[in-house]
């Protein structure tokens, strides 16, 4: 089946440690996404790929990184610089988003990575 | 981009329509809205876009008046398992999406 992969569904870091989350996509999309979700929270986002090599930062991608060396692949570390990594983390793709073209791809989300600090 | 508000949180009894509001009165002319719904510890599903008048689908009907100011997610006859938080978006061709804190839909048996 085709779909979004997020590795692993509970994470936990100490304290200084950098993690990464896996992200995997099989659907061909050109775009991926990075969200952080605290509870009660809406989305917020920290970075996205339009195509592969590329990258941007979202609203809040101080504390994390990146890389888009393969279509399929949009893996997100979070470095010790990110004081209060304590979160939900979802990963999501689309197909490209064409401006001045009215409606939106609808984003494809996986299931999550709950990260904990010890 | 365009805000969006929306209810906190709603209860239902189950095999009720439930009507969702959302309000966004600052909506630019090529803005499109969107909604997805999200299930505890998942990520979200989109369930329905639309820009003018209605848009039905399989799981949900979405009206939006001819001034666009707000717009309303129709779930027909809701079951448990439409327990969920909802969130409306109204962008267009954005690759930044935002999402606020969505609706709450509790569904009651």
């Amino acid at each position: 089946d085709g779909g979004i992969t997020q590795s692993p569904k509970y994470l936990f870091r100490k304290e200084g440690q950098n993690v990464t989350l896996s992200c995997e996509q099989n659907l061909n999309h050109d775009a991926m996404y990075w969200y952080r979700q605290d509870p009660g929270q809406g989305l917020r986002l920290i970075y996205y790929s339009q195509i592969v090599n590329d990258f941007q930062k979202g609203d809040i991608a101080e504390g994390y990184s990146v890389s888009r060396e393969k279509k399929e692949s949009f893996p997100l570390t979070v470095t010790s610089a990110q004081k209060n990594p304590t979160a939900f983390y979802l990963c999501a793709s689309s197909t490209s988003q064409v401006w001045g073209r009215d409606s939106n791809q609808p984003q494809h989300f996986g299931d999550g990575t709950r990260l904990s600090i010890l | 981009l365009a805000k969006t508000t929306q209810p906190i949180s709603m209860d239902s009894y189950e095999g009720q329509e439930v009507n969702i509001t959302c309000s966004h009165n600052n909506i630019a002319t090529n803005d499109y809205i969107t909604w997805y719904q999200q299930f505890p510890s998942q990520g979200p599903r989109f369930i329905i876009q639309g820009y003018k008048t209605k848009v039905t689908n399989e799981v949900a009907s979405l009206f939006i008046p001819a001034d666009r100011k707000s717009s309303t997610l129709s779930l027909p006859r809701v079951s448990l398992s439409d327990t969920a938080v909802y969130y409306c978006l109204a962008q267009a061709g954005s690759y930044q999406l935002t999402f606020g804190k969505g609706t709450k839909l509790s569904v009651i048996p």
